[in-house]
C-alpha cells in the first residue's frame, strides 16, 4: 500500500470556479477525514466518513463546500463558487475506528484562488 | 473537547536529546495521547501515541505523568530532518477527530 494519495497537488483557480479534490485512502481504512490548513496554523476538522456514511461537518464547511465518498473507498471534497479565502492546503487522512489509531496524511492538495 | 497546550517553538542542538513538553490538565481516563509532526509542504505524519504507560519506538519516546495532566515528546538524537512543527493532540470522544492546536516549531541547530 502506498498511502493516502491526493490529488491534484497544486490548483489554482479563478474566483467563482468550481474545484474538486480527490483522496484514495489506505483501502483496509474505514475512516476518512477531510482537513483544511493555513499558513502557520494546525489543521482545521472539516468533515469525515465512515465508510460512505459523512458522520460529521464542521462549521467551517459552508454550504459551498461538498463531500462524498461513494461506496466507502476514494472521496472527493468539490467547493463551488470559490473565494480567495478557500485558499488553503486541503489535507485528507484515513485511519481505522477507535481512539487507540492514529491517521494516515496524505500530502494534501495547495489551493490557490485567484 | 479536551485541549493541549504547547510552547510555540524550540530549538535543539543537532544531536542532543529533546524534550517537547505538552500539558492537557483537563484530559479524560479514556483520551489516547498522540502526537503529529509536519514537515513544510507535507501532511502531518504520526510519531507516537499512548495511554497510561511510556511507549517507545524507532522515532521517539512518549513519556505520561501519572496524572496524566502532561507528557512529554523524547527525541533520543535530534537531525536535521527532526525540524518540523510537532502536535501533541487528544483523541475524544464521540467525534473520534483529531484537534489541532499550532503545535511547537522545532529547529535543529547543527
Amino acid at each position: 500500500d502506498t498511502g493516502v494519495s491526493q490529488n491534484p497537488r497544486h490548483k489554482i483557480t479563478k474566483r467563482g470556479q468550481n474545484v474538486t479534490f480527490r483522496c484514495d485512502p489506505i483501502s483496509e481504512h474505514n475512516r476518512l477525514y477531510w482537513y483544511r490548513q493555513t499558513l502557520g496554523q494546525g489543521p482545521e476538522f472539516l468533515t469525515y466518513f465512515q465508510n460512505e456514511a459523512q458522520l460529521e461537518k464542521s462549521r467551517l464547511l459552508s454550504d459551498r463546500f461538498s463531500a462524498e465518498r461513494p461506496k466507502g473507498s476514494f472521496s472527493t471534497l468539490e467547493i463551488q463558487r470559490t473565494e480567495q479565502g478557500d485558499s488553503a492546503m486541503y489535507l485528507c487522512a484515513s485511519s481505522l475506528t477507535g481512539r487507540a489509531y492514529g491517521y494516515t496524511f496524505g500530502s494534501g492538495t495547495r489551493l490557490t484562488v485567484v | 473537547d479536551a485541549k493541549t497546550t504547547q510552547p510555540n517553538s524550540m530549538e535543539s542542538n543537532e544531536e542532543e536529546p529533546v524534550h517537547l513538553p505538552c500539558n492537557h490538565s483537563t484530559i479524560s481516563g479514556t483520551d489516547y495521547i498522540h502526537w503529529y509532526r509536519q514537515l513544510p509542504s507535507q501532511g502531518p505524519e504520526y510519531v507516537i501515541h499512548g495511554l497510561t504507560s511510556n511507549v517507545n519506538n524507532r522515532m521517539a519516546s512518549l513519556a505520561i505523568a501519572e496524572d496524566r495532566k502532561s507528557s512529554t515528546l523524547i527525541l533520543h538524537r535530534a537531525t536535521l530532518r527532526d525540524a518540523a512543527v510537532y502536535y501533541c493532540i487528544l483523541r475524544d470522544v464521540p467525534g473520534n477527530q483529531f484537534y489541532f492546536g499550532t503545535g511547537t516549531s522545532l529547529t535543529v541547530i547543527p
